[in-house]
């Protein structure tokens, strides 16, 4: 059965650095989201991704974060110069279709920064 | 703007024994309703979803959950609990229309008790 796949599952990064976590969608599928989930907390929606445009965002993706289809199969998530704050599980998910629709969601990238 | 509020953090219940997990949410829209399962180190996987067809919605491993829109209730029920569905479970929304994001709630941490 097809998956989300996400890579890497583990990431130690300094703070002030940049971080590009990468995810590999279902092949058919259309709308591409991250969400991420700070240690203890709710899962929390960032980004959502149609026709290699952003088709919403929340007030947490400010101008550090940036999303990218850099080729066919490919999302990846940007993090300009990341934060102690930003050190969290980030999910990739992704949909064949908008809303009512399943998402599928990856098994996460653990994101530490020190 | 949508909302969902899971009552207890943290469910025990003994192996055999009925499951409920509750969900209530705020929505001022019919709203898409979803429960998500989270193992230990996986990501989320949807185990139902309620997209205004039957009212009692029947998902995977034997849970089921029922839409009452009286209640904004969407409580999640497993007649006899197993080992096996120790783990983290996500109520979460999605509105018609252009919102496809999700609105999760905190999560429930349901321990079975052997």
């Amino acid at each position: 059965e097809p998956e989300v796949t996400q890579t890497p599952s583990h990431q130690v990064t300094q703070m002030g650095q940049e971080v590009i976590l990468r995810c590999v969608p279902i092949s058919n599928h259309l709308y591409f989201y991250w969400y991420r989930q700070i240690l203890g907390q709710k899962v929390e929606f960032l980004v959502s991704f149609y026709n290699n445009e952003i088709s919403e965002k929340s007030e947490i993706f400010d101008d550090q974060f940036s999303v990218e289809r850099p080729d066919g199969s490919n999302f990846t998530l940007k993090i300009r110069s990341t934060k102690l704050e930003d050190s969290a599980m980030y999910f990739c998910a992704s949909g064949r279709t908008g809303a009512g629709e399943t998402q599928y969601f990856g098994p996460g990238t653990r994101l530490l920064v020190l | 703007a949508q909302s969902v509020t899971q009552l207890g953090s943290h469910v025990s219940v003994s192996e055999g024994a009925l499951v409920l997990l509750r969900c209530n949410y705020s929505s001022s829209v019919p709203p898409y309703l979803f429960w998500y399962v989270q193992y230990p180190n996986q990501g989320l996987q949807l185990l139902l979803k309620y997209t205004s067809a039957a009212t009692l919605v029947k998902g995977i491993n034997g849970f089921e959950a029922e839409f009452k829109k009286s209640e904004t209730s969407f409580h999640l029920t497993k007649p006899s609990a197993h080992m096996s569905d120790a783990a983290e479970y996500f109520c979460a929304v999605s509105l018609l229309g252009s919102a496809r994001q999700l609105t999760f709630g905190s999560g429930t941490q349901l321990t079975v008790l052997p």
